[in-house]
């Protein structure tokens, strides 16, 4: 089942954070965030795994309350690279590495 | 890091011909394979998952004698949409995995247009 995503999109100045949120009705096994740009393939992110996962890389940080069956992705101190539609893709017990992804969220950092 | 290699980039093809998409997994083997469709400005919709050696598993709604999946080693499956029409034109992405960081990593992805 899809997941739900929210915003559906926000602007941001550089140096402005950002928080996109992504909640499933089911109970999920991991969490993955990835990054598109127009015209390109999904970058992926990270991954995080049931268990109460927090992590980051850089200024992009991510947490994972499996109760809730929620995952947050927080960007800081957006730069403009950071622009694109982000992903959740989500993994349930028995779905067997199978993700399915929300709508997505359109960020656009501008100078 | 992973790499997945997916070819061709982009195709043209005329309607009622076939179209074979390839998507290798560079440095590492890859158990399983996903297929996805992405529509313009909407997310990814997963078609198929596709595991060495046995027959693709399809989603709802996707036709497995028009989606032909093959995926005869670790490192490959192809993606063959048959006898093509307008409406199968689409972004076709892989993935594959997990990989070693646990992830899965998409291939560039196949912009398919038909005409």
């Amino acid at each position: 089942q899809q997941p739900v995503q929210s915003p559906q999109a926000v602007i941001l100045r550089e140096g402005e954070d950002a928080v996109i949120n992504c909640s499933s009705s089911k109970a999920l096994y991991s969490v993955h965030w990835y990054r598109q740009k127009h015209g390109e393939a999904p970058v992926f992110l990270m991954i995080l795994l049931k268990g109460g996962e927090q992590k980051g890389h850089e200024k992009i940080s991510a947490s994972f309350n499996e109760k809730k069956q929620q995952s947050s992705l927080y960007l800081t101190a957006s730069q403009l690279s950071y622009s694109g539609t982000y992903f959740c893709g989500t993994e349930g017990p028995n779905s067997g590495y199978a993700l399915n992804f929300g709508k997505g969220t359109s960020l656009l950092v501008t100078p | 890091g992973a790499v997945v290699s997916q070819h061709p980039s982009w195709v043209i093809c005329k309607s009622g011909t076939s179209v074979k998409i390839e998507c290798r997994s560079l440095d590492f083997q890859a158990t399983t394979m996903f297929w996805y469709r992405q529509f313009p400005k909407q997310s990814l919709m997963l078609m198929a998952t596709s595991n060495e050696g046995s027959k693709a598993t399809y989603e709802q709604g996707v036709e497995k004698d028009k989606f032909l999946i093959n995926h005869a080693s670790l490192t490959l499956s192809t993606l063959t949409v048959t006898s093509a029409h307008p409406e199968d034109s689409s972004f076709y992405i892989c993935s594959a995995g997990p990989d070693r960081a646990g992830g899965y990593t998409f291939g560039s992805g196949t912009r398919l247009t038909v005409v």
